[in-house]
């Protein structure tokens, strides 16, 4: 049962335009969301996160937007680089259950 | 400040073998959690130790064990290989037990079960 989904499996963006990455959970219990960035042989890399009692979060080029009422959060980078170009995976965890739950990843492609 | 590492790299076994990956945490940390992605799949957590006992498993049988030391390095053990047990094993490693951090991840070891 996917709890966190990624519906977009790939994005393709210019340099210097946003780039919007997408997710929706289906647990209301998930209090606590991550984004991680994968280049290929590496592990994610933690990017940046929101907890639930927040509905933005900003760290630089990178925004997180969290809709809980539509349980969806999405992930802006403005500008878009080239080193920006990786699997982006979203990530869920409720209050008192470490575990995170993952969607299945956003290939995002920096095209100069 | 050293980061995750993990051991191999790269594996192959065949069928009904047996495999022990290995996970050294970073600094500081001392909860270990590890997950299995799949191919164009996000990872699934399998379990989680905090100060050398499971705190946690996920929707993974028994065949899948694990182990932390007084060190907080950690193994992951499978039994019984399957052929869908070819996958990216990530560990990652947090200051986390009884107050939720952020996990940092691993390189991963690369299975493939023939």
């Amino acid at each position: 049962d996917q709890q966190v989904k990624q519906n977009s499996p790939s994005l393709s963006v210019q340099e210097g335009r946003i780039s919007i990455l997408n997710c929706d959970y289906t647990n209301s219990m998930f209090d606590y969301f991550l984004w991680y960035k994968k280049y290929p042989a590496e592990g994610p890399t933690f990017l940046i996160s929101i907890s639930s009692i927040k509905d933005k979060n900003e760290d630089g080029r990178f925004t997180v937007f969290l809709n809980k009422s539509a349980k969806h959060l999405s992930l802006h980078i403005v500008p878009s680089q080239p080193g920006d170009s990786a699997v982006y995976f979203c990530a869920a965890s409720r209050s008192n259950d470490y575990k995170l739950s993952f969607g299945a990843g956003t290939t995002v492609t920096v095209r100069a | 400040e050293t980061g995750v590492t993990q051991s191999p790299t790269h594996l192959i076994k065949t069928r009904g073998q047996q495999v022990t990956l290995r996970c050294s945490s970073q600094s500081g940390h001392n909860t270990v959690s590890w997950y299995q992605q799949a191919l164009g799949q996000g990872p699934q957590f399998i379990f989680q130790y905090y100060r050398e006992e499971e705190n946690g498993r996920g929707n993974f049988p028994p065949r899948f064990s694990g182990l932390q030391f007084p060190n907080y390095s950690s193994e992951l053990n499978v039994n019984a290989l399957e052929l869908d047990d070819s996958a990216l094993y990530l560990c990652a490693s947090s200051w986390g037990g009884l107050r939720r951090d952020t996990q940092y991840f691993g390189p991963g070891t690369r299975l493939t079960v023939l």
